[in-house]
């Protein structure tokens, strides 16, 4: 099983900051398959980057994805008041797929 | 426009099997892998196991041997069968499209295993 730890478990920024968020895995990621996602209270989570580095459909480019391997990183460029939300990293390059534990964005 | 929707019991009590069904509208069961997840209270997520319109399952190793998930194609439905239930399956039950990155998900239903 495929470990992924993501830091920080909490990161406070004022809107209009920059926010890296760091997902690192404890073995290589098949294909470069992670994606993140944003969840709010309540809700489901929302699908934001697939394959690395692709955007989902509708997702605003403040939002980046990149690294390969075992380091992932997601970047929001500058943070709009609705960013503020839980993000979790997920590999589906092999079986059992698993989550990260997710990384607080809260607003400072 | 793909919709999901879970469905069930929202109290189970200890050592009971806790009985879900998610309902595909927009879509067909036919096209796709059809997971389940779940998360516990405050926590993280977690991926229970998917399956496939031909019945092919794909379960997470942690409780492979307390689950069953199954498809009905002519109801667009699917669901998921978790016995022997104890405290610690306690979570939100999402149903979700796919057996990689999931682009659609239902609201998630509430599951509290108590007696």
């Amino acid at each position: 099983e495929i470990v992924l730890t993501q830091s920080p478990g909490t990161l406070s920024l004022s809107p209009g900051g920059r926010a890296t968020l760091s997902c690192r895995a404890g073995q290589s990621v098949s294909s470069s398959y992670l994606a993140w996602y944003q969840q709010k209270p309540g809700q489901a989570p929302r699908l934001l980057i697939y394959g690395t580095s692709s955007r989902a459909t509708g997702i605003p480019d403040r939002f980046s994805g990149s690294g390969s391997g075992t380091d992932f990183t997601l970047t929001i460029s500058r943070l709009e008041p609705e960013d503020f939300a839980v993000y979790y990293c997920h590999q589906y390059g092999s079986s059992p797929l698993t989550f990260g534990g997710g990384t607080k964005v809260e607003i400072k | 426009q793909v919709q999901l929707q879970e469905s069930g019991p929202g109290l189970v009590k200890p050592s009971e099997t806790l009985s879900l069904t998610c309902t595909v509208s927009g879509d067909s069961l036919s096209s796709y892998y059809w997971s389940w997840i779940r998360q516990p209270p405050g926590k993280g997520l977690e991926w229970i196991g998917y399956i496939q319109n031909s019945g092919s399952t794909n379960y997470n190793p942690s409780l492979k041997s307390r689950i069953t998930i199954s498809v009905d194609t002519s109801k667009n439905q699917f669901s998921l069968e978790l016995r022997s239930v104890s405290d610690a399956d306690t979570a939100v039950y999402f149903c979700a499209r796919g057996n990689g990155y999931f682009r659609y998900w239902g609201q998630g239903t509430l599951v509290t295993v108590s007696s």
